[in-house]
């Protein structure tokens, strides 16, 4: 069975950095793209980045280009997401997800939620 | 960037009845046109992909068609479980959703 499970709910002052996590297993971690989706509480969803793990091609959405990072440890099968410095404004659920089908999510991690706040 | 704009933002209809949701591209895209359906504190469920093919798991009553700029999800005759919000989505967009809920 496909599973993505990711880390816990984080929460940070703006300034801090972060990193959240998504470990996939049920599968071959490094045969498909992960990418991570934000929603903010109330809001639409939003493609942000996603990876390839068997190569580590990468491919952002400008709108989250520069913000975070993506990126990938085959060893553990997990994927992750970091700031280097939050803002209030990166308060959101964020999923993990793996795309299949050529091109859209269809297994998804829990979610994480990250609340900034000083 | 493609920009999809998806049209009307809620949608009040009774069970039973048909539901016809719209998904509109700033320019054509290819064959990369999908659907998800989204409840209140749940993840993100995929209902349609590549225009119009179900995922697996997902009942007939939920179709998908279009081309070019122009796609529609269909939900035939909707059931209570049906109440949420959709989501279109191509490559690294997404739409802005259409709540669909009970009349």
């Amino acid at each position: 069975e496909v599973q993505l499970v990711q880390s816990g709910a984080e929460m940070k002052k703006p300034g801090e950095s972060l990193t959240i996590s998504c470990q996939g297993s049920g599968y071959t971690f490094t045969s498909y793209w992960i990418g991570w989706v934000r929603q903010v509480p109330g809001e639409g969803l939003e493609w942000m980045a996603i990876i390839y793990p068997g190569d580590g091609d990468t491919t952002y959405s400008p709108s989250f280009q520069g913000q975070v990072t993506i990126s990938a440890d085959n060893s553990i099968s997990t994927a992750y997401l970091q700031w280097s410095s939050l803002k209030a404004s990166d308060t959101a659920m964020y999923y993990c997800a793996r795309r299949d089908f050529g091109d859209p999510f269809y297994y998804w991690g829990q979610g994480t939620l990250v609340t900034v706040s000083s | 960037e493609i920009v999809l704009t998806q049209s009307p933002a809620t949608l009040s209809l009774s069970p039973g009845e048909r539901a016809t949701l719209s998904c509109r591209a700033s320019q054509s895209v290819s064959t990369y046109l999908a659907w998800y359906q989204q409840k209140p504190g749940q993840t993100p469920r995929l209902l349609i992909y590549d225009i119009s093919n179900r995922a697996p798991g997902i009942p007939a009553r939920f179709s998908g068609s279009g081309s070019g700029t122009d796609f529609t999800l269909t939900i035939s005759s909707l059931e209570p479980e049906d109440f949420a919000v959709y989501y279109c989505q191509h490559r690294s967009n997404f739409g802005g959703g259409t709540k669909l809920e009970i009349k």
